[in-house]
């Protein structure tokens, strides 16, 4: 069974820092991961998606890598910004089954002035 | 403007009285979904569908019902609405990730309370 793992749960950090957001899968039989952001009481935002072909995408300041052997994703945010606080989730669609995304628990992110 | 259209975004009411949330895109997308999210539990599946006339059960299914009728639409109905599934709800759509990228753009989420 496909598990999505998101550490740490919160984050704080001040403005200016560069930092990585962590994603781990437990089976690396999927179709692509994504990348999202959503900000309190709102709908998910898109901001990344990798297929399993590709190892990193890039928007911005963001870039998301994928390494599909040892199950891990990295979401990196360079220059963060107080504009940047949110949760930040990922998902996987699973290889066979590609109707079933399972999502991670998300990490909250604080970037404080 | 391409969008996930949830309808109500807000909604409280009582046992037992059927419901349907109501969700629209315009992206002539043929994947949609049905997601709830809760503290500590994250976002999980409720149902999904690949295309008009296709769906099937994501991980919570119970006690909620879809259709697909048309491509655009993709109705979550509550036949018999409990306190428990008082959460939050989103809709999700995508195009088919066989010709597509299948990249998923959600609605704005509905929160529903059931007294």
């Amino acid at each position: 069974k496909q598990e999505v793992t998101q550490i740490p749960a919160a984050l704080s950090v001040p403005e200016g820092e560069n930092l990585v957001l962590n994603c781990s899968f437990t089976d690396s039989a999927i179709y692509n991961l994504q990348w999202f952001r959503q900000d309190p009481g709102k709908g998910l935002t898109s901001l990344l998606l990798i297929q399993s072909s590709q190892r990193e995408q890039t928007s911005g300041r963001l870039n998301a890598s994928l390494d599909k052997s040892s199950g891990r994703s990295t979401l990196y945010i360079a220059a963060s910004q107080p504009g940047d606080s949110a949760t930040y989730l990922c998902a996987v669609r699973r290889y066979g089954n590609t109707g079933k995304l399972i999502f991670g628990q998300g990490t909250t992110l604080q970037v404080k002035p | 403007e391409a969008q996930v259209t949830q309808n109500p975004r807000y909604l409280i009411t009582v046992t037992g009285k059927k419901l349907t949330v109501t969700c629209s895109q315009n992206m002539n997308h043929e994947y949609m979904s049905w997601y709830r999210q809760d503290p500590g539990l994250g976002l999980r599946q409720i149902y999904y569908s690949m295309n008009v006339e296709v769906t099937d059960k994501g991980d919570v299914p119970e006690g909620y019902k879809v259709s697909r009728k048309e491509k655009r639409n993709f109705p979550l109905i509550l036949e018999s609405p409990s306190p428990n599934q008082t959460s939050l709800y989103f809709c999700a759509s995508s195009f088919d990730i066989l010709g597509g990228s299948g990249e998923l753009f959600f609605g704005e989420g509905s929160r529903l309370t059931v007294l």
